[in-house]
């Protein structure tokens, strides 16, 4: 079990470049969150898919934002027209079950729009 | 939503001392989780616990479902405690279910 993974572990930006991350959880796990944490806070919820699924998106994610699971297995975040309020620390995490199940994280990618 | 807190936000210790981190939250939950977040941002899970009392090692956690609180303790704390401890939970029901929502965590700072 090699656990979530996560690339690039950092992106440096221009402001208004679009941006994507990818996320491959643990194998076998049908759950899959998106978190997004900046400095000095806790993460917050992004959105998150069962199998292939998106089930719910959080009104953080605006409409720069698409995520997508197209085969249920990695994932990828998308951020268009990047602004320097998007910096932030990206989380992606995953679980077996879809409800009450300890969820596992990945190292995180780092963005930084300039 | 569901509301987490937690106490105190800032922790500075000798090494050798103990301490204890309090999570309270508003409701009731299907998953409370401590994670412990290292400079590099990697969230390291410490302890899966929606109720009940779990050790390992040094550390060791209690959630008091029905009181709405969990308290994380560690016991002797060495230099590599250091570090931001969240408290996150899945609320049972409402906007709350099937995610986690995260405290504003307690930052540690162990002494040599």
């Amino acid at each position: 079990d090699t656990g979530v993974s996560q690339d690039p572990r950092h992106k440096i930006t221009k402001r208004g470049q679009n941006v994507t991350f990818r996320c491959d959880p643990i194998s076998e796990h049908n759950r899959l969150y998106w978190y997004r944490q900046t400095l000095g806070q806790g993460p917050e919820f992004l959105t998150y898919f069962q199998n292939e699924a998106q089930l719910e998106k959080s009104r953080l994610l605006s409409d720069r934002f698409s995520a997508e699971r197209p085969k249920g297995s990695f994932s990828t975040l998308e951020i268009q027209r990047t602004e320097q309020g998007d910096s932030a620390m990206y989380l992606c995490a995953s679980s077996i079950l879809p409800v009450g199940d300890e969820q596992f994280f990945g190292p995180g990618t780092r963005l930084t729009v300039l | 939503g569901i509301q987490v807190e937690q106490s105190p936000p800032d922790l500075i210790l000798q090494e050798g001392a103990n301490s204890t981190l309090r999570c309270n939250f508003s409701d009731s939950v299907n998953n409370l989780q401590w994670f412990h977040q290292n400079p590099w941002g990697q969230l390291i899970n410490l302890f899966y616990i929606p109720s009940g009392t779990k050790q390992n090692g040094r550390l060791s956690a209690t959630t008091v479902a029905t009181e709405r609180y969990s308290l994380l303790y560690i016991s002797s704390s060495q230099t590599t405690d250091s570090g931001v401890y969240f408290c996150a939970v899945e609320g049972a029901g409402g906007t709350s279910y099937g995610k986690l929502t995260f405290g504003q965590g307690t930052i540690l700072t162990v002494h040599p």
